[in-house]
């Protein structure tokens, strides 16, 4: 069954802490992304990767990194130094603009 | 800078209603436009793209340059279009990244 695989669906993180998102894909396709969204804000792009071994920055990149050493995979990790971390996140990939998203995690600062 | 406006963040009709839910964008190039389409406790999905100019579960958009215009249309609304709607832009000749807008809440209302 392919697809995107986005974990944990709920993630509580204390302040000061790093914490990573994972997001695993099936699909074989190239491009990968994050987006957050916001109530009212809608999707903002955190980083994005169009080739295993090379990312780039989106709009809201600042307390955010991310590694593509796989295909597969794009992992996300909040850092501590993002000051509003609390959000639900979302990973797509795509062959070419159609993404396919995940299921998203909601993560909360506690 | 490429730029997305959904200027309605709640859209509500009665079943049977036309429905248009409103997208403008500002781009300089030669956009590619999507809608995106959200149910309750659903993944984000794709539900049309101005390039294969199809009509998905009733609904269509057509593309207006002179306006920079992406209106989602759909004659007849029902219960069950009630979802969150994004209309995203990319850049046909640059990287696949999508511009999102903050997205219309449409309800539909029996």
């Amino acid at each position: 069954d392919g697809g995107i695989t986005q974990s944990p669906k709920y993630l509580f993180r204390k302040e000061g802490q790093n914490v990573t998102l994972s997001c695993e894909q099936n699909l074989n396709h190239d491009a990968m992304y994050w987006y957050r969204q916001d109530p009212g804000q809608g999707l903002r792009l955190i980083y994005y990767s169009q080739i295993v071994n090379d990312f780039q920055k989106g709009d809201i990149a600042e307390g955010y990194s991310v590694s593509r050493e796989k295909k597969e995979s794009f992992p996300l990790t909040v850092t501590s130094a993002q000051k509003n971390p609390t959000a639900f996140y979302l990973c797509a990939s795509s062959p070419s603009r159609g993404y396919t998203f995940g299921s998203g995690t909601r993560l909360t600062v506690v | 800078a490429q730029r997305v406006t959904q200027p309605e963040k709640l859209l509500s009709v009665f079943k049977g209603a036309p429905v248009e839910l409103k997208c403008n964008y500002s781009y300089s190039g030669s956009p590619e436009l999507f809608w995106y389409v959200q149910y309750s406790r659903q993944r984000l999905q794709l539900l049309l793209r101005h390039i294969s100019r199809e009509s998905i579960k009733g609904f269509t958009a057509d593309l207006n340059k002179g306006e920079t215009s992406f209106h989602l249309k759909k004659p007849f609304a029902q219960e069950e279009d009630s979802a969150m709607y994004y209309c995203a832009l990319s850049d046909q000749g640059g990287s696949e990244k999508l511009v999102f807008g903050k997205g219309t809440k449409l309800t539909v209302n029996p």
